[in-house]
């Protein structure tokens, strides 16, 4: 089942601060964020794992609240390369290797 | 390291017509997965892989087949292309966890398919 993510879309001016929302109806063991700029395939952010571990990005926080099933990308003082369509994957606790994504965030960052 | 590959880029079928999609990766990853992407919808998983000669069904596995013949390669076929099929596929892969098989680590991406039925 999809994780559902809000909000589905955000502009900022550069410089402004920006949270996106990933939430499951189902218990998670990690999280997964990636970035997609138009035309070109999805990049890796971050992964947020059951237990507080973390790997990825400097720039780029994010939180996961295991118990309330929820994790949020936290983008400060944006600069125009994060433009993009961000999505959450998730794997959870089922052990059954799937990494099931989100519909996106639209993200614009004005100059 | 060109790390994963899609053949083709860019492909236009007629409805009934059957293809092969090939997705190929030199990082030596145990995990494969592909998806499909349409406008507004995300990334849905099709089928994916957890080793050579194993596949298993994702979320919109119908009207799709897969095989993982060789560890490094994860085809994806369709049988009868369906004019809902027109859409941007892209192949990942994983190394996998270390312990319980889990796919904690980053998700890999393909450059993409672009696939129109008419």
């Amino acid at each position: 089942q999809q994780p559902v993510q809000s909000p589905q879309a955000v502009i900022l001016r550069e410089g402004e601060d920006a949270v996106i929302n990933c939430s499951s109806s189902k218990a998670l063991y990690s999280v997964h964020w990636y970035r997609q700029k138009h035309g070109e395939a999805p990049v890796f952010l971050m992964i947020l794992l059951k237990g507080g571990e973390q790997k990825g990005h400097e720039k780029i926080s994010a939180s996961f609240n295991e118990k309330k099933q929820q994790s949020s990308l936290y983008l400060t003082a944006s600069q125009l390369s994060y433009s993009g369509t961000y999505f959450c994957g998730t794997e959870t606790v089922d052990r059954d290797d799937k990494i099931i994504f989100g519909k996106g965030t639209r993200l614009h960052i004005l100059p | 390291n060109a790390g994963v590959t899609q053949t083709p880029k860019f492909r236009v079928l007629k409805t009934g017509q059957s293809m092969t999609l090939l997705c190929a990766q030199d990082m030596n990853h145990e995990y494969m997965y592909w998806y499909r992407q349409d406008p507004g919808m995300g990334l849905r998983l099709i089928h994916y892989s957890v080793g050579e000669g194993t596949t298993a069904k994702g979320e919109v596995p119908d009207g799709y087949n897969v095989s993982r013949l060789k560890k490094q390669n994860f085809l994806l076929g369709l049988e009868s292309a369906a004019p809902s099929q027109t859409s941007v596929y892209f192949c990942a892969s994983n190394s996998g966890g270390l312990a319980g098989g889990r796919a904690y680590n980053e998700q890999f991406f393909g450059p993409g398919t672009r696939l129109t039925v008419l």
